[in-house]
């Protein structure tokens, strides 16, 4: 089965600077999807971002980017520029690519609270 | 295009009664899954359905808890004979299709509180 890590439970950052969060995980597969979503305190679940696993370029979306190193099962999220409202739970995620028997979920890491400090 | 709705936002129940949580996906989508996220915890994958099928029950707890999807309406995830350890927040999210890598969206959860 596969697992995913979050080893950070709190991390904080000032206002306009960059933090890098981290996410190892635990697969045999070969194909797979990982994600980072956002809860803020309304704990509405937001995709940040995600990565496909085939691919070796790195997925940006404005201020957010991940470090993907597939040998090493690490998949970190890194917010430049931070703004106040970026404080909230981060949690990456994981979900295979090959359709077994209908296995679509998503295994979550426990998360990481950030707390951007002004 | 509205989002994912779920309904009760909030859900107080005494220990021994019947929870009922609703989940209406976006437009357009088939998929639902069924999250719990327990205090300090991430999401723990549940159940997934399709259309009047139930195609991975895995994360399911074995007794008092069932979902379905039926042709018609929403999705409805049932725990029977609450207890305190059920209190926790419960996400639906849906998507268009598994192939692809689709993203499940999800919605803004049900808070279920047992007394």
């Amino acid at each position: 089965a596969q697992t995913v890590t979050q080893s950070q439970p709190e991390m904080s950052v000032q206002e306009a600077e960059t933090v890098t969060l981290s996410c190892t995980y635990d697969t045999s597969e070969n194909n797979y999807y990982l994600f980072w979503y956002k809860q803020p305190p309304s704990r509405q679940m937001i995709l940040v971002i995600r990565q496909e696993a085939y691919k070796q370029q790195n997925a940006t979306e404005n201020r957010f980017s991940v470090n993907f190193q597939k040998a090493a099962k690490s998949f970190s999220l890194k917010i430049s520029d931070s703004q106040l409202g970026d404080a909230a739970m981060y949690f990456c995620a994981y979900r295979s690519a090959v359709l077994q028997g209908g296995s679509e979920k998503l295994v979550f890491g426990k998360g990481t609270k950030l707390t951007v400090n002004p | 295009n509205a989002g994912v709705m779920q309904n009760p936002r909030h859900l107080v129940r005494r220990r021994g009664q019947e929870a009922r949580l609703r989940c209406s996906p976006m437009k357009g989508h088939s998929h639902v899954y069924w999250y719990r996220q327990l205090p300090e915890e991430g999401l723990k994958f549940m159940v997934y359905l399709q259309k009047e099928n139930i195609i991975d029950e895995s994360g399911m707890p074995k007794e008092r808890f069932s979902a379905e999807f039926p042709k018609e309406g929403p999705s409805i995830l049932r725990i029977q004979q609450v207890v305190r350890g059920d209190s926790a927040a419960y996400f639906c999210a849906s998507s268009p299709r598994t192939s692809g890598g689709y993203e499940q969206y999800f919605g803004p959860g049900t808070r279920l509180t047992v007394t």
